[in-house]
């Protein structure tokens, strides 16, 4: 099956920094990506949609300044969370469509702590 | 707003059970319904999908069941084994193109040996 790779798996950052998060499809071409969140005991909850060389789509309630979006390539998709806060601790992980593919395909999910 | 509800949120059952999980919907105009694993700190293993089009899918020990028109569908998990503990999440999908899933809060499930 289509595989997803997403890194970094764990990342621990001081507040107020800047975290990137990395979304790779790697065997085939993702014409959208989708971003969640999952805060714990709750259910994965969608932030933005991107296609490829367009601007991410964002939920309502997600701040796109603060969740920037990249999705400059069909096979890669970033999630920057600038000047990262306490709040923002959370499992964020992204999922990929392919043209042609019915499923929808996720990254092994990437937990975010911020202290 | 579609909103996606899973019962019970938590399950505990002895090896060997078989056991349902629930998943209800509130808009019945899904494309298609996907159950999904999901074990502690770790991402999402889609198990089984379901066409609008479908009543059921089978894989293994899992059958899953989809009424559209209730806005229904059940996970059937047969003789349960210990390595089938973890989070079952269900999803559904309004749409074909560039639509995204809407998730379930999950049933968390326990089998003990």
């Amino acid at each position: 099956g289509a595989v997803v790779s997403q890194h970094p798996s764990r990342v621990i950052c001081k507040s107020g920094t800047s975290v990137k998060i990395e979304c790779r499809s790697l065997d085939f071409q993702a014409t959208t990506m989708f971003w969640y969140r999952q805060f714990p005991k709750q259910s994965l909850m969608l932030m933005a949609t991107s296609n490829e060389g367009s601007k991410a789509t964002y939920e309502q309630g997600v701040e796109k300044d603060k969740f920037l979006i990249n999705h400059a390539s069909l096979t890669l998709s970033t999630l920057t969370v600038t000047s990262a806060h306490p709040e923002d601790s959370s499992f964020y992980i992204c999922s990929a469509r392919g043209v042609g593919l019915e499923k929808l395909f996720f990254g092994s999910g990437t937990q975010l702590s911020v202290l | 707003k579609q909103e996606v509800t899973q019962i019970p949120a938590a399950l505990s059952v002895p090896e060997g059970e078989n056991l349902v999980l629930n998943c209800s919907f509130t808009d019945s105009a899904i494309y298609n319904l996907q159950w999904f694993r999901q074990d502690p700190g770790k991402g999402l293993t889609s198990l089984l999908l379901i066409q609008s089009s479908q009543r059921e899918q089978t894989s293994g020990r899992l059958n899953a069941s989809l009424d559209k028109s209730s806005g229904r569908s059940t996970l059937y998990i047969a003789a349960s084994q210990p390595g089938d503990s973890a989070t079952y999440l269900c999803a559904v999908r309004r749409g074909q193109a560039g639509t995204a899933l809407i998730f379930g809060k999950g049933t968390t499930l326990s089998v003990s040996s």
